[in-house]
């Protein structure tokens, strides 16, 4: 069974960047294909960008492409998104989601409010 | 961009059946390749509930039921209870320029 543990809730200011955690447990971070999720109040689910094994690299959303980096460390099976540039508009609950042919395990969700 | 659309809402009295429909805009070209579908309870993580079309994963009640026949997709929730109350997401990958994972607009069931 996969477990995903994502790190705290932050507060950021316009401008600034965001480094939010998801450790994994039960497999290792190599077997699996981690994506993002994330949802602003009120609103659904609006996919952000993930791994694809077929293509052995991260894709990334249209909506994201140059503010967000996902990166991983295979070594803590730890997966990490940052998101840079951030707005208002930015102030949602972030997920990390394991891929197989859908999104099979969540995270518990970090929620990044964007403030000044 | 592509899109998928749900109802806003659907309601229904328990023991009722109720189906959330998922479709793509039609204007949209892309390809779309497996439905799948989630549940969220207010404050909690979105859980798979369907994948592939119709499959439920190991654990989930045989009274939610997927199916996809051409355009839309859709979710069918059997004997409705209580607890069946949330909000329910259907989602797709599209293939058009680029390859995107696509989240429906959302449906809120609401138990009367």
């Amino acid at each position: 069974q996969v477990q995903l543990v994502q790190s705290g809730a932050e507060v950021k200011k316009p401008g600034a960047s965001v480094k939010v955690s998801c450790k994994v447990s039960g497999y290792t971070l190599t077997e699996l294909s981690m994506h993002w999720v994330r949802q602003a109040p009120g609103k659904g689910l609006e996919w952000m960008g993930g791994f694809d094994p077929e293509y052995g690299e991260t894709i990334y959303a249209q909506n994201f492409q140059g503010g967000v980096t996902m990166t991983e460390d295979t070594s803590t099976d730890t997966a990490y998104m940052e998101l840079s540039s951030l707005r208002s508009e930015d102030t949602a609950v972030y997920y990390c989601a394991t891929f197989g042919e859908s999104f099979d395990y969540w995270g518990q969700g970090t929620l990044v409010t964007v403030s000044s | 961009q592509s899109a998928l659309t749900q109802p806003a809402s659907v309601s229904g009295s328990p023991g009722q059946s109720i189906t959330i429909s998922c479709t793509r805009t039609s204007s949209d070209v892309a390809i779309y390749k497996f439905v799948s579908w989630y549940q969220q309870h207010p404050g909690e993580a979105p859980k798979l509930i369907i994948y592939e079309d119709s499959k439920r994963p190991s654990g989930v009640s045989n009274r939610f039921s997927g199916s996809k026949s051409g355009n839309p997709a859709s979710l069918t929730i059997s004997g409705l209870q209580a607890e069946d109350e949330a909000d329910y997401y259907c989602c797709s990958y599209a293939i058009t320029d680029s390859f995107n994972y696509v989240f429906g607009t959302g449906t809120k069931v609401t138990v009367l």
